[in-house]
């Protein structure tokens, strides 16, 4: 029972801004948005979550819409080694729900 | 240097034999997981555990088995009730299992 829904893939020109979206309209209200990513061959790399404020690391930006059923992931300058695959996750935070299920992801490729 | 480690990080077994995969962390996490990933797919979830003499099932468990003997090891056994074992596995921890995951860069094992 997939619990978001992704595009299969985009592309992005390196320096410019990647917007991957991620689609949650089942989100309960004690349920996350978290983002991984995983490059190729290699394990996931956390990358950000949040719950209904949008957030910023230093790697990307969170903005979740506010009847949060949808969210999009920004990379503000995107690099070549950017390319990855980027999961976006719904659980809840800690209690006997919390799982982190991965589905298929969007293959972003970053083009020079 | 902290983190997790995983090895070997290719493994070649024959059918019918059993093989354990090491997962070792120096992060003074609470919670591991062990996931498998087949080409093209996401990551599905075999074992976690919470705590240490502990441990639950995740959506995968048949023909895999674990101990968590002590917080910083949660070694994976491929049994060979486990019909189709070649796959990429990786390995997880987090704080607790209300926070982001940490994952190894994995194991590829292939059954000939």
């Amino acid at each position: 029972d997939a619990k978001t829904t992704q595009p299969p893939s985009m592309d992005c020109a390196e320096g410019r801004a990647a917007n991957l979206p991620c689609n949650h309209s089942t989100i309960s209200g004690n349920e996350y948005v978290y983002w991984y990513r995983q490059i190729h061959s290699q394990g996931p790399q956390y990358i950000i979550h949040g719950l209904k404020n949008n957030e910023t690391n230093e790697m990307a930006s969170l903005i979740i819409t506010e009847d949060r059923k949808s969210s999009t992931l920004i990379l503000p300058h995107a690099t070549l080694r950017d390319t990855a695959v980027y999961y976006c996750i719904v659980s809840p935070r800690g209690g006997s729900n919390y799982k982190l299920t991965f589905g298929k992801g969007t293959l972003l490729t970053v083009n020079p | 240097d902290g983190g997790i480690t995983q090895s070997p990080k290719y493994l070649f077994r024959k059918e019918g034999q059993n093989v354990t995969l090491s997962c070792e962390q120096n992060l003074n996490h609470d919670a591991m997981y062990w996931y498998r990933q087949d080409p093209g797919q996401g990551l599905r979830l075999i074992y976690y555990s919470q705590i240490v003499n502990d441990f639950q099932k995740g959506d995968i468990a048949e023909g895999y088995s674990v101990s968590r003997e002590k917080k910083e090891s949660f070694p994976l056994t491929v049994t060979s009730a486990q019909k189709n074992p070649t796959a990429f596995y990786l390995c997880a921890s987090s704080i607790d299992r209300a926070t982001e995951a940490f994952f190894g860069q994995g194991t590829r094992l292939t059954v000939v």
